[in-house]
């Protein structure tokens, strides 16, 4: 019964490709995120959205979409894919938006991207 | 710009041994500090968040602390099984954002 669950959790493709990654929360939360972990390990956030509305962009290439459909999904589809994109991408979900947010993210197993 | 910069990268530490780690941070209005775990691949788990210094929590074996510019998560007798990569991360007061910066995290390993 996974909370956050994202898919695929392993992708492998060519420069230039385009490739999409799913998450899924069955928690309820309103608020669901994308995040970058890089080889060096650091986690940046890249989109945020609340109840399907974008509300955290940060300086990511515009090759990078998310999309969500309703609030319990949030997809990114990454369009002329790069070397520099393999990294590993980690959805999360929380449960308020407001100026008291806990911090408490809830994180997916990740999805392990490889670029050729 | 905010930072988070966690020591050491690594760190040993026999069954039993008890050791602290270290994150410092630089941020333009803190609004709370968070420790994550996080075991090989899987995401990271949420551990604990500090509002103000002088705050302290604690979990099982492990005791977060907060000063002006640093937080310690210091870790009592540990177990192999508290072997992981243990986040800071921080939000700040400024723009109203949910964005939460991370360090690096410690690697930490325990031998039985």
């Amino acid at each position: 019964d996974t909370a956050v669950s994202q898919t695929p959790k392993y992708l492998v493709t060519q420069m230039g490709n385009d490739k999409s990654i799913k998450c899924e929360q069955n928690l309820g939360h309103d608020t669901m995120y994308w995040y970058k972990q890089d080889s060096k390990k650091f986690l940046k956030i890249m989109f945020s959205y609340n109840n399907k509305e974008l509300i955290i962009n940060e300086t990511v290439p515009n090759r990078f979409s998310p999309k969500s459909p309703d609030k319990a999904h949030l997809n990114l589809h990454i369009n002329s894919l790069e070397l520099g994109d393999s990294a590993v991408y980690f959805c999360a979900s929380s449960q308020e938006t407001s100026v008291w947010y806990t911090g408490e993210l809830f994180f997916g197993e990740g999805s392990r991207l490889t670029v050729l | 710009e905010d930072q988070v910069t966690q020591s050491p990268e690594a760190l040993r530490l026999q069954e039993g041994e008890s050791s602290s780690l270290n994150c410092s941070y630089t941020v333009s209005g803190l609004r709370g500090l968070f420790w994550y775990r996080q075991d090989p691949g899987k995401g990271p788990e949420f551990l604990f968040t500090l509002y103000s210094a002088g705050e302290e929590k604690e979990k099982e074996r492990l005791k977060a602390t907060l000063t002006k510019k640093e937080s310690f998560l210091h870790i009592t007798a540990p177990k192999p099984e508290d072997s992981a990569t243990y986040l800071c991360a921080v939000q700040s007061t400024q723009g109203g954002s949910e964005k939460l910066v991370f360090g690096k995290g410690t690697k930490l390993t325990v031998n039985p």
